[in-house]
């Protein structure tokens, strides 16, 4: 089956950039997504890449997709305290009529003062 | 717009009881999902529904069963609920077709079983 890796745990200081890196298995992915889970909350999606492109810019999100080593990556500048939650890639193994994401295990971004 | 709305938000249950997550959409979405989320493991689809009709198994099906009431409902059954089955529960929705597979999450049901 699929298996979408992450790293568990990510500090930052407010004001830096954060990374987080992402590893997946299914070459045959259509679409990579970043979601964004806050305390007590659901998943809501931060940004998603089209498997035919590298990049995508979206103000302080920077997503790069390396399909060779099948390693996806969310950068946040400027990270803030509201930036702070769980961060989970997915990979889509869209069925036709539905949407099969594989989630990662998620990495916890700490923002510290 | 309400989105993704599951009852009940807290649940505590004894070994072997039953009881049934419930999850209505609003968005006219085709598509309906549970997953399971558990520390350390992320999310794992239970049961999917593609479209209204339809259900189909996902990654961890065993001890539970669904119904896509009509287009807007799709609930969870646990028959005879297990500790194992501790863990926060999530319903989600998409569309069909010319878009990006986004799901849309409702807030979560967190059960412990004891």
């Amino acid at each position: 089956g699929e298996d979408v890796e992450q790293s568990l745990f990510l500090s930052v200081r407010e004001g830096d950039s954060s990374v987080i890196n992402c590893t997946y298995t299914d070459s045959s992915s259509t679409y990579l997504y970043w979601y964004k889970q806050e305390p007590g909350a659901g998943l809501q999606l931060l940004t998603y890449i089209f498997s035919n492109m590298d990049m995508k810019q979206d103000q302080r999100l920077t997503v790069l997709l390396n399909k060779k080593d099948k390693h996806l990556s969310l950068r946040i500048a400027d990270t803030q305290t509201g930036d702070s939650a769980i961060y989970f890639c997915a990979e889509s193994l869209s069925t036709g009529t539905a949407s099969k994401l594989t989630f990662g295990t998620g990495t916890r971004l700490q923002v510290t003062l | 717009n309400a989105g993704v709305t599951q009852t009940p938000k807290f649940q505590v249950l004894k070994t072997g009881q039953s009881m049934t997550l419930q999850c209505a959409q609003d968005m006219n979405h085709n598509s309906m999902y549970w997953y399971r989320q558990d520390p350390g493991m992320g999310l794992r689809l239970i049961y999917y529904s593609a479209s209204e009709g339809t259900t189909d198994k996902g990654e961890v099906p065993n001890g539970y069963n669904v119904s896509r009431l009509n287009k807007r409902e799709f609930s969870l059954r646990l028959e005879s609920a297990a500790p194992s089955q501790t863990s926060v529960y999530f319903c989600a929705s998409s569309r069909v077709g010319g878009n990006t597979g986004e799901l849309f999450f409702g807030e979560g049901s967190r059960l412990t079983v004891l």
